[in-house]
């Protein structure tokens, strides 16, 4: 059965950089792994994309090792504006996409 | 710049009525999706479309019906009000199903049914 997991919350302070990992078991060959960002009353935003090693925006960056059942969403230097609920999202072979559990990321000054 | 929008923002329902909550996208997106988070959880697919008259079920289906006779707009429809179906729902569309190409989400209906 596919699953996806991720820790339900993490804490940190401004400045520091926050890992969240998300396990995927069962990942299609050709899937990507997405992560998104919901506020509060918001709907989830897309932050960043991967299929392998590393990628890296003005946001964010994403690590997945070679088997791929796992990635990792590190964020730089967290601000305030960080706190929120993370997600991750991998296509799965039936074409349904399953959503991670969520993260709840609290900041604190 | 309107992306996906949706309506109505909040609605409360007694137990058997019935509701339709409206989607519409402008970004001329094949693909719409509708999903359900409850309190505290995180989202699970009702239904999802390709195209226009085409839909397919996601997780959780039961209870709910949608159309899609235009490209621009993904009803979603609760027949018989139950408890159960206290949510926020939130409706998105992309341009491709597969989860590389990223989806766009509207803000939400938070729906109460007493």
């Amino acid at each position: 059965l596919a699953k996806t997991t991720q820790p339900i919350s993490m804490d940190s302070y401004e400045g520091q950089e926050v890992n969240i990992t998300c396990s995927h078991n069962n990942i299609a060959t050709n899937d990507y792994i997405t992560w998104y960002q919901q506020f509060p009353s918001q709907g989830p935003r897309f932050i960043i994309q991967g299929y392998k090693t590393k990628v890296t925006n003005e946001v964010a960056s994403l690590f997945i090792p070679a088997d791929r059942k796992s990635s990792t969403l590190s964020l730089p230097r967290v601000s305030l504006s960080d706190t929120a609920v993370y997600y991750c999202l991998v296509g799965y072979n039936t074409d349904k996409l399953i959503f991670g559990t969520g993260t709840r990321l609290q900041v604190f000054p | 710049n309107a992306g996906v929008t949706q309506t109505p923002k909040f609605r409360i329902l007694k137990i058997g009525q019935s509701m339709t909550l409206q989607c519409t996208q402008d970004m001329n997106h094949n693909y719409m999706y509708w999903y359900r988070q409850d309190p505290g959880m995180g989202l699970k697919l009702i239904y999802y479309s390709v195209g226009a008259g085409i839909t397919d079920k996601g997780e959780v289906p039961n209870g709910y019906n949608v159309s899609r006779s235009t490209t621009e707009d993904f009803p979603l429809r609760l027949e018989l009000a139950a408890p159960s179906q206290t949510s926020v729902y939130f409706c998105a569309s992309s341009t491709g199903l597969k989860s590389n190409q990223p989806q766009h989400f509207g803000d939400g209906t938070r729906l109460s049914i007493l």
